[in-house]
């Protein structure tokens, strides 16, 4: 039974280079959350899909970041330019309905240097 | 003010002890309330729902108490492989989307 996918499960890279982390979610589930974690501010939620639909994406710090949802089995987060302050451990959720419990993926650990 | 905040800890407890811990929440908005467990390195997993009247899972208590704005874990008997971080969130949104987290307080549980 396999649960959220993401990749890679890590990334290191230099600063101003486009960074891709990408997420299969849990067949069925119609709900796609990116969360961003780090020390200091904890895990935040980033942008929220519905049916490939982004609904609120007021947690996406500013215009380097993007995502996309173009069908229901696959959604990117893209940081473009990357920079040091963007590393953090970034993790994809999804849920079946509502009610239902997010579940998480095992995240990306990100390195920008 | 963040909207979850709870103690960070640590928490370092001999085998068998029995912790607490304790979150407050700023929106009186949020709808459910949740304890997730999150392992060194690994992604968070729902631990428990929280209910008014409180609820039991094992060795794991949970409350919540809505006038105070407060929600608790109680870990009884606490295990070796109870160690980990325990995150209190929220949940709150048009379609009960939203989870709010706190920053998590690390409990180690030692021999």
């Amino acid at each position: 039974d396999a649960g959220v996918i993401q990749s890679p499960r890590h990334e290191v890279t230099e600063m101003g280079q486009e960074v891709t982390l990408r997420c299969k979610p849990i067949s069925g589930h119609n709900s796609l959350f990116w969360y961003r974690q780090t020390m200091m501010r904890g895990l935040e939620l980033l942008i929220y899909f519905n049916n490939n639909v982004p609904i609120d994406d007021s947690g996406m710090p500013e215009d380097r970041f993007s995502a996309k949802m173009p069908n229901a089995s696959f959604s990117t987060l893209k940081i473009q330019p990357s920079e040091p302050r963007d590393s953090a451990v970034y993790f994809c959720a999804t849920r079946a309905g509502s009610n239902q419990p997010q579940h998480f993926g095992d995240g990306t650990r990100l390195s920008i240097l | 003010r963040k909207e979850v905040e709870q103690d960070p800890g640590p928490f370092n407890v001999p085998e068998g002890a029995t912790v607490a811990f304790n979150c407050t929440y700023s929106n009186s908005a949020s709808q459910s309330f949740f304890w997730y467990r999150q392992d060194c390195r690994k992604e968070p997993k729902l631990l428990m729902s929280v209910y008014s009247s409180g609820n039991e899972d094992g060795r794991f208590t949970a409350q919540l108490n809505r006038a105070s704005q407060y929600i608790s874990l109680l870990i009884r008997d606490s295990k070796l492989s109870d160690s980990a971080t325990y995150l209190c969130v929220g949940l709150s949104g048009g379609s009960n989307y939203k989870l709010t987290f706190g920053k998590g307080t690390l409990l180690t549980v030692n021999p």
